[in-house]
């Protein structure tokens, strides 16, 4: 069984600033990473993707991995009342390549 | 029109009552997943199916029956529901992909499920 956990939150962060949220796992040989959003009742969306050491960045988002730490981050810049949301941690590979594992998630709640 | 769609979207039935979802794709992808979601919980998944033939088990099957009808569509059967079955359920599909890959999962809109 992969563990997937991420911070428990909930995180509440102003306008503007930056929110960090972080995901730690079990399993060395996992291979790709995803960071998803969730708003209430709505379906999972996926928003970034990671598989290489470091750090990659797609507008406001910046994902970061560190396979050797064996954890993965997700950071909002310039955040935005619109990023209010679930936001859940995936990972993917070994023997189970077709297969996701996903932690709990954690609340962000950014307030203008 | 949407990728991944599910119906019903939301339906409430009693104990006891045979109920089925039904999920389908247009996305091409030969991966469908079903899951179930709870507050605090997470996502669980419940059954998944690389093809047609191959269905496989997931962490929480018991009491629950899927059908792959066609690479596009999957159904997912709760033979007798009860109350704990109660949940926001969803539809994913994917596709193989390479070891350093970023395939991933893509998700229907869901349906809420409630058993009274």
């Amino acid at each position: 069984q992969k563990e997937v956990e991420q911070n428990s939150g909930p995180l509440s962060v102003p306008e503007g600033a930056i929110a960090s949220l972080n995901c730690t796992y079990s399993d060395r040989v996992s291979q790709s990473f995803f960071w998803y959003r969730q708003y209430s009742g709505k379906s999972p969306e996926l928003i970034m993707s990671i598989y290489s050491n470091g750090d990659k960045e797609d507008g406001r988002f910046t994902a970061q991995l560190n396979k050797a730490s064996q954890y993965v981050s997700l950071l909002i810049r310039d955040s935005q009342p619109s990023d209010s949301a679930t936001y859940l941690c995936a990972l993917r590979g070994g023997s189970t390549l077709g297969r996701l594992y996903f932690g709990r998630g954690t609340q962000l709640t950014v307030w203008p | 029109d949407a990728d991944v769609t599910q119906t019903p979207r939301n339906r409430i039935t009693k104990t006891g009552k045979r109920i089925m979802l039904e999920c389908s794709q247009t996305k091409g992808h030969d991966r469908m997943y079903w899951y179930r979601q709870d507050p605090g919980l997470g996502l669980r998944l419940i059954y998944y199916s690389f093809d047609v033939k191959d269905i496989n088990k997931g962490e929480i099957s018991d009491g629950y029956s899927v059908s792959r009808q066609a690479q596009a569509k999957f159904s997912l059967s709760l033979e007798s529901a009860i109350p704990n079955q109660t949940a926001l359920y969803f539809c994913a599909t994917g596709r193989r992909g390479a070891e350093h890959s970023t395939d991933t999962q893509y998700f229907g809109p869901g349906t809420r499920l409630t058993v009274l």
